[in-house]
């Protein structure tokens, strides 16, 4: 079946530098959704795309799907250690509102 | 007040025990969820729940028995507890396909 990829699997990030995680499919997805973990947490929504392109910005966030709608990508800039935590793509299908996730890229930073 | 939450937060339990983890969410959504996180982080959808008819069932050995009341909560009981069964489990609701909240989790440990 299909699989959402992301990556990197780890990424360590020297604070006040900017980083980007990326999600890849092989096949259209109809949209995407990012969530964010801290270590110990569960997971909370960040953002949804759905549109080819769309871009979309939380304060030093900006997420972007791309035009085939086969990749995302979330740049974070200026990290900070309240970065710390996994963050997942998922692809929500309209069959049984199923939500599957990608396997995420956990995010330590370094002070 | 908590949107989605579950109970316990923490459960230590041997092999062969019979368990249940409750969820309850406040938030009015349709659809509850069962996910599974294992030790590498990767979130897995075990059950979906609308308004109390059962949608999604992944591949999830029958130990495992969800139950929903009312569309306002959803339990999970395990029966023989192995010690692969260890992990966290979240629950989930949302609203068609709208962002998931999730609750904090239950850590199951099989000992």
């Amino acid at each position: 079946g299909q699989q959402v990829m992301q990556i990197p699997q780890y990424q360590h990030v020297q604070e006040g530098e900017d980083f980007t995680t990326y999600c890849n499919s092989s096949t259209t997805l109809s949209n995407i959704q990012w969530y964010k973990q801290r270590p110990g947490g569960h997971p909370v929504f960040l953002i949804q795309l759905v549109k080819s392109g769309e871009v979309k910005k939380q304060k030093r966030l900006t997420f972007q799907f791309g035009e085939a709608k086969k990749n995302s990508s979330l740049h974070i800039t200026a990290t900070q250690t309240t970065d710390v935590g996994t963050y997942f793509c998922a692809e929500i299908k309209a069959a049984g509102n199923k939500l599957t996730f990608g396997g995420g890229t956990r995010v330590l930073v370094k002070p | 007040d908590t949107a989605v939450s579950q109970t316990p937060k923490y459960l230590v339990t041997q092999m062969g025990n019979d368990k249940s983890i409750k969820c309850e969410q406040n938030l009015g959504h349709d659809t509850m969820y069962w996910y599974k996180q294992d030790s590498k982080k990767f979130l897995k959808i075990m059950f979906s729940y609308n308004n109390k008819e059962l949608i999604i069932n992944e591949t999830v050995p029958n130990r495992f028995s969800p139950k929903s009341p009312d569309k306002a909560h959803l339990n999970l009981h395990i029966n023989s507890l192995e010690l692969g069964d260890s992990a966290v489990y979240f629950c989930a609701s949302s609203q068609r396909r709208e962002s998931y909240t999730f609750g904090s989790g239950t850590r199951l440990t099989v000992v």
